[in-house]
């Protein structure tokens, strides 16, 4: 089956600094991709599509400023958490959307946890 | 708007019995419907999909538009079953996740 990296799984942050985390699909081209925020024993929370070569399209009440969005390649999105708060701790998974057969299915990344101090 | 609905955060079963996890929606189109699964320190992954009518690892799921509902049923349920499940509706180009329903099947 397809397969989607994140790097890195985890990371400590001083708040004010900015942190970059990679999405990628190992073995097969994704069009779109998909970030969520899940906090602790809560469902995923849908940030924003990445589409390649277009700006993402974010979800209302998720600030695009802060979160930075870039999906250059059809294998690689970036999500840059800029000004790195204790309130954006959390952990951030992408999703890369593929289509099987007759319908679209999903890959999920295992997930980056981010910690700021 | 809420459009997934899990109203059990936690369920317990015995091993053997028979489980149920409730899923239900709100889409006035037609909706394509799934239940992910994520077992202890694992990734998120598919379990079924509606528009498959396939039973996975023992594990159904019928869609009823009438009752607009999506639960995840098995008739028997094995320990390795713990989980935690979502159920999730595809609207366009995005998935919206319900809250989630942590099983646990006991010995």
């Amino acid at each position: 089956g397809a397969v989607v990296s994140q790097h890195p799984s985890w990371v400590i942050c001083k708040s004010g600094t900015s942190v970059k985390i990679e999405c990628r699909s190992l073995d097969f081209q994704a069009t779109t991709m998909f970030w969520y925020r899940q906090f602790p024993k809560q469902s995923l929370m849908l940030m924003a599509t990445s589409n390649e070569g277009s700006k993402a399209t974010y979800e209302q009440g998720v600030e695009k400023d802060k979160f930075l969005i870039n999906h250059a390649s059809l294998t690689l999105s970036t999500l840059t958490v800029t000004s790195a708060h204790p309130e954006d701790s959390s952990f951030y998974i992408c999703s890369a959307r593929v289509r099987g057969g007759i319908a679209y299915e999903q890959y999920f990344g295992p997930g980056t946890r981010l910690t700021v101090t | 708007a809420q459009r997934v609905t899990q109203p059990e955060k936690l369920l317990s079963v015995f091993k053997g019995a028979p489980v149920e996890l409730k899923c239900n929606y709100s889409y006035s189109g037609s909706p394509e419907l799934f239940w992910y699964v994520q077992y202890s320190r694992q990734r998120l992954q598919l379990l079924l999909r509606h528009i498959s009518r396939e039973s996975i690892k023992g594990f159904t799921a019928d869609l009823n538009k009438g009752e607009t509902s999506f639960h995840l049923k098995k008739p028997f349920a094995q320990e390795e079953d713990s989980a935690m499940y979502y159920c999730a509706l595809m609207s366009g180009n995005q998935f919206y996740f319900g809250t989630g329903t942590s099983l646990t099947v006991i010995p």
